[in-house]
C-alpha cells in the first residue's frame, strides 16, 4: 500500500486537552492497520493493530478507530499529558507488508 | 527493551567505504525488517527476510544488500557510501511473515554518518 497520509504533520496542545489525528490510505488491498508510538531518541512501539471495518481499540487514554471502506483511521488522545509527546505513526498494509506514514508529531505543553 | 539488538549504535565513516549493520531479532521471531530514516523523512522500508529467505523488497539501493543467517540474525551491508546515505537504520522483527497480529518490534537503531 502506497500513499499513506497522516495529518496534521505536527501538533502542539496544552496538557489536559484532548486531540486527534488522521491516517488516510488507499482502501484497496487492505489487510490491517498498525499504529505505532515513537518517542524521541527511542524506537517505535506498537500501540494497536486493527483489521475490521468499524474496529475500535483503546489503551488507557488513547483510542483508535478504523474505516476500511473510506480508507482512514483516527487516533484519539483524551486529556493529553506531557508523556504523550511523541510521533504517532500509522502503518496500513496487506498481509505481509505495511507502509509507514510520515507520522504526526505531538508536543504536549505542561 | 524490545528484545531486538542492533549493533553498532553509531557509525562514522567516509564516502566510498563499506559498512555492515547487524541485527539480532527477538527470541522466536522469524521475520526481520530493515528500515531507513533520513533527516525529516519517515520510515522507508528497505527489505524483509523470513526464516533466512528474502520475502519483500522496498526502496533498497543496489549498493545495499542484506542477508539473514541460520541463527536468524541479519546483516545489512552498505557499500560505496555516499553523503546521502547518512541516516538512522532500524531493524525490526516479528514472529510471522504477515497477518493481522504481526506486530513489529524495533531495535534502537544504528546511526550512520558518512563524512
Amino acid at each position: 500500500i502506497l500513499n499513506v497520509e497522516q495529518s496534521p504533520q505536527s501538533l502542539h496542545v496544552q496538557e489536559g486537552d484532548s486531540t486527534n489525528f488522521t491516517c488516510s490510505f488507499p482502501s484497496s488491498n487492505f489487510y490491517a492497520l498498525h499504529w505505532y508510538r515513537w518517542e524521541t531518541a527511542k524506537s517505535p512501539e506498537a500501540l494497536f493493530v486493527m483489521t475490521l471495518n468499524g474496529d475500535e481499540k483503546k489503551k488507557g487514554r488513547i483510542s483508535a478507530t478504523l474505516n476500511t471502506k473510506e480508507g482512514y483511521s483516527y487516533l484519539y488522545i483524551k486529556g493529553s499529558q506531557p508523556e504523550d509527546s511523541a510521533t504517532y505513526l500509522c502503518a496500513p498494509g496487506g498481509y505481509q507488508k505495511v507502509t509507514f506514514g510520515t507520522g504526526t508529531k505531538l508536543q504536549v505543553i505542561p | 527493551d524490545s528484545g531486538v539488538t542492533q549493533t553498532p549504535k553509531h557509525l562514522i565513516t567516509a564516502t566510498g567505504q563499506r559498512v555492515t549493520l547487524r541485527c539480532s531479532p527477538r527470541s522466536g521471531d522469524l521475520s526481520v525488517y530493515w528500515y531507513q530514516q533520513s533527516l525529516d523523512q519517515g520510515l522507508q522500508f528497505l527489505i524483509q527476510y523470513y526464516n533466512g529467505e528474502e520475502r519483500a523488497k522496498g526502496n533498497i539501493l543496489e549498493r545495499f544488500s542484506a542477508q539473514q543467517f541460520p541463527d536468524l540474525h541479519s546483516e545489512l551491508n552498505l557499500s560505496s557510501l555516499e553523503l546521502g546515505d547518512s541516516a538512522l537504520y532500524f531493524c525490526a522483527s516479528s514472529v510471522a511473515l504477515g497477518g493481522p497480529k504481526n506486530i513489529q518490534y524495533f531495535g534502537a537503531g544504528t546511526r550512520l554518518s558518512v563524512l
